[in-house]
């Protein structure tokens, strides 16, 4: 079975500076994919970035950015400059095939960010 | 841009009756999820659908069952509503390949 890791349930960092969030993950797997999603206060889930574990290079996305360690089996997200918008709940998720195409995703338990002026 | 509208935003029901939420999707995606979302639990999978009529139990399908028509509508229903199912429920939809899945605002239920 997969699973998940988010060890952080809450962070702090100031306006403006880098943040790392982290996410490791199990699989017996040799093909899958890690996905990041932002859930802000209102509750919708924001797609922000993802990650195959065949992919070369490591994914960004503008601010974004996955620090995808293979071997370590981790997946950290970074957010470059942060704004006071990027105040969110931030779940890390990774997917697994379906019948019929398609994948559905197993989700971590998530870290909410603050951003502080 | 991707639309899933879940019918309710906010939902209060008693113990013991039973519960519809619906979803409608306006993508023409194959596939179709309902989460359930808890504080320190993160997101869990309840049930999902690769086509219509076809479903598959998610990590914890006890209390619910699922119904899809038509493509683009899946609905989640609990037969006996308990106090133990007062949550925000999430529904997604997907197309087939690696693609992300979209979701709805959520309906936050409460049952009492």
């Amino acid at each position: 079975a997969q699973k998940i890791t988010q060890t952080q349930p809450g962070m702090f960092v100031q306006e403006k500076e880098a943040v790392t969030l982290d996410c490791t993950y199990d699989t017996s797997d040799q093909s899958y994919g890690l996905f990041w999603y932002k859930q802000p206060s209102s509750g919708e889930m924001i797609f922000l970035i993802y990650q195959g574990s065949y992919d070369e290079q490591n994914a960004t996305e503008g601010r974004y950015s996955l620090n995808f360690q293979k071997a370590r089996k981790s997946a950290n997200l970074v957010i470059s400059a942060s704004q006071l918008g990027d105040s969110a709940m931030y779940f890390c998720a990774m997917r697994e095939a379906i019948t019929g195409g398609g994948n559905k995703l197993t989700f971590g338990t998530g870290t909410q960010l603050k951003v502080e002026l | 841009d991707v639309k899933v509208t879940q019918s309710s935003r906010y939902l209060v029901k008693r113990t013991g009756e039973k519960v519809f939420l619906e979803c409608v999707q306006d993508m023409d995606h194959e596939n179709m999820f309902w989460y359930r979302q808890d504080p320190g639990l993160g997101l869990r999978l309840i049930y999902f659908s690769y086509d219509v009529k076809m479903k598959e139990k998610g990590d914890i399908p006890e209390g619910y069952s699922v119904s899809r028509e038509k493509k683009e509508r899946f609905s989640l229903i609990l037969e006996s509503a308990s106090t133990n199912q007062t949550s925000m429920y999430l529904c997604a939809s997907s197309g087939v390949g690696v693609s992300p899945l979209h979701f709805g605002n959520g309906t936050r239920l409460t049952v009492t």
